[in-house]
């Protein structure tokens, strides 16, 4: 089927440190959406990008769509013990989303 | 109600027996998914549904797994003569319509068959 994958699988972060997490498809995307599941906890909505080239901006996280709409990225700034989690991209299809793998954060203090 | 509800939270069976996870869609929202989370794994799409309209069952892994929403409400997935490899989060989540809108998901439902 149609998959994004998600790359790292696993980042280990220093608190204080950026990092990035990518999304890629190999066919276009009509939008892209990203959430982020704490341990233990179900997956919660954080963004939606449409417009081809479009960054959005959440606090420490910026979220990027690129420009051929095939790929997007999540970057956090001066990472925190809160943003510890798993963030998964997920493309819709119509109706069904269909989520990569996921990147699973965790930072050491 | 506030959120997507979902009942059982934990539930461990025994090898061949059936279980039942109920689903409530947030008030309003007419489209409803369940999904499947095994362990340190992604979300593996299940069932969807709409309205009135047939549901997509493309998702569900085998005929042991069923689901059912009444009224255009309630959900409940049913899963038959349960297997060992059943045990994961079943994730239930609604959504306002369909096409591109945001899902909302419960807490999920853990099931360990024993």
């Amino acid at each position: 089927g149609q998959q994004v994958m998600q790359i790292p699988q696993y980042q280990h972060v220093q608190e204080g440190e950026d990092f990035t997490t990518y999304c890629n498809s190999s066919t276009t995307l009509s939008n892209i959406q990203w959430y982020k599941q704490r341990p233990g906890g179900h997956p919660v909505f954080l963004i939606q990008l449409v417009k081809s080239g479009e960054v959005k901006k959440q606090k420490r996280l910026t979220f990027q769509f690129g420009e051929a709409k095939k790929n997007s990225s999540l970057h956090i700034t001066a990472t925190q013990t809160t943003d510890v989690g798993t963030y998964f991209c997920a493309r819709s299809n119509d109706y069904k989303l269909s989520f990569g793998a996921g990147t699973t954060v965790t930072v050491r203090a | 109600g506030a959120g997507v509800s979902q009942s059982p939270s934990n539930k461990v069976t025994e090898k061949g027996k059936d279980v039942e996870l109920r689903c409530d869609p947030i008030s309003g929202h007419t489209a409803l998914y369940w999904y499947r989370q095994s362990l340190g794994q992604g979300l593996e799409f299940l069932i969807y549904f709409q309205g009135n309209s047939a549901p997509d069952k493309s998702g569900l892994p085998s005929d042991r797994f069923s689901a059912e929403r009444t009224g255009g409400s309630v959900s409940t997935l049913t899963i038959q003569r349960t297997q060992q490899e059943d045990s994961a989060v079943y994730l239930c989540a609604s959504s306002r319509t369909a096409s591109g809108n945001t899902i909302y998901f419960g807490e999920g439902s853990w099931l360990t068959v024993v």
